[in-house]
């Protein structure tokens, strides 16, 4: 059981290039999620998903896009990389249902832009 | 709006002595849920520990409890018998109910605790 696997763990990006950050998980999970950690600071939502064709904005959505085409899979996409997109990536999933629907986080993808 | 206060940057204390991260919130919807999280220098995000807005008992996880005070809006996390092993980032973070619980959760700028041999 593997969890949530992102992939790739590090990346560096010149300015303006693009690139996809790949999520998928293998816990059956309905709900899935984007966050980015900035140095030193607490993790901000970007996007998440509650079903595959289903997708809503977080808080910091402004140069990402996502698309969830099966339960499995959450890709995250950055068009004209910008230094200001520099952070450290976490996907995240969880089941949504009664309880307290932890989320479980993939071990994140560190990304730089020059 | 909602949030989620930690205000101690940094944090120090002595192995097998007990400590307490504070963490406060901010939200006008009766139904939440409070959630601690450990992020070890390696960078995962670990779950601690979590706390439903209607329950009637503090949580706790072995050495790991929730003060939680529903009138103070606080929810904080007691380590108790510190290992060195719990020097680590600590987040606290909120998920509001009413909102068709889609689950997302407001992250605290995290506190970092040091454990001294």
């Amino acid at each position: 059981n593997a969890g949530v696997t992102q992939t790739p763990k590090f990346r560096i990006l010149k300015i303006g290039q693009s690139m996809t950050l790949q999520c998928t998980q293998d816990m059956n999970h309905n709900y899935m999620y984007w966050y980015r950690q900035d140095p030193g600071m607490g993790l901000k939502l970007i996007y998440y998903s509650v079903g595959a064709g289903i997708t809503d904005k977080g808080e910091v959505p402004n140069g990402y896009n996502v698309s969830r085409s099966t339960t499995e899979d959450f890709p995250l996409r950055l068009e004209l990389a910008a230094p200001s997109q520099t952070s450290v990536y976490f996907c995240a999933s969880s089941y949504i249902g009664t309880g307290a629907n932890v989320l479980t986080f993939g071990a994140g993808s560190r990304l730089t832009v020059l | 709006a909602q949030k989620i206060t930690q205000t101690q940057p940094g944090m120090f204390v002595q192995e097998k002595e007990a400590v307490t991260l504070d963490c406060t919130y901010d939200t006008s919807d009766p139904s939440y849920g409070l959630f601690w999280y450990k992020q070890p220098s390696s960078g995962e995000m670990i779950f601690l520990i979590y706390q439903g807005s209607y329950d009637q008992q503090n949580a706790t996880e072995g050495r790991y409890s929730l003060n939680f005070q529903k009138a103070r809006k606080s929810a904080n996390l007691v380590i108790s018998a510190s290992q060195l092993g719990d020097s680590a980032m600590y987040f606290c973070a909120m998920r509001e109910g009413s909102s068709g619980n889609t689950g997302k959760l407001i992250f605290g700028q995290g506190t970092t605790l040091q454990v001294k041999p």
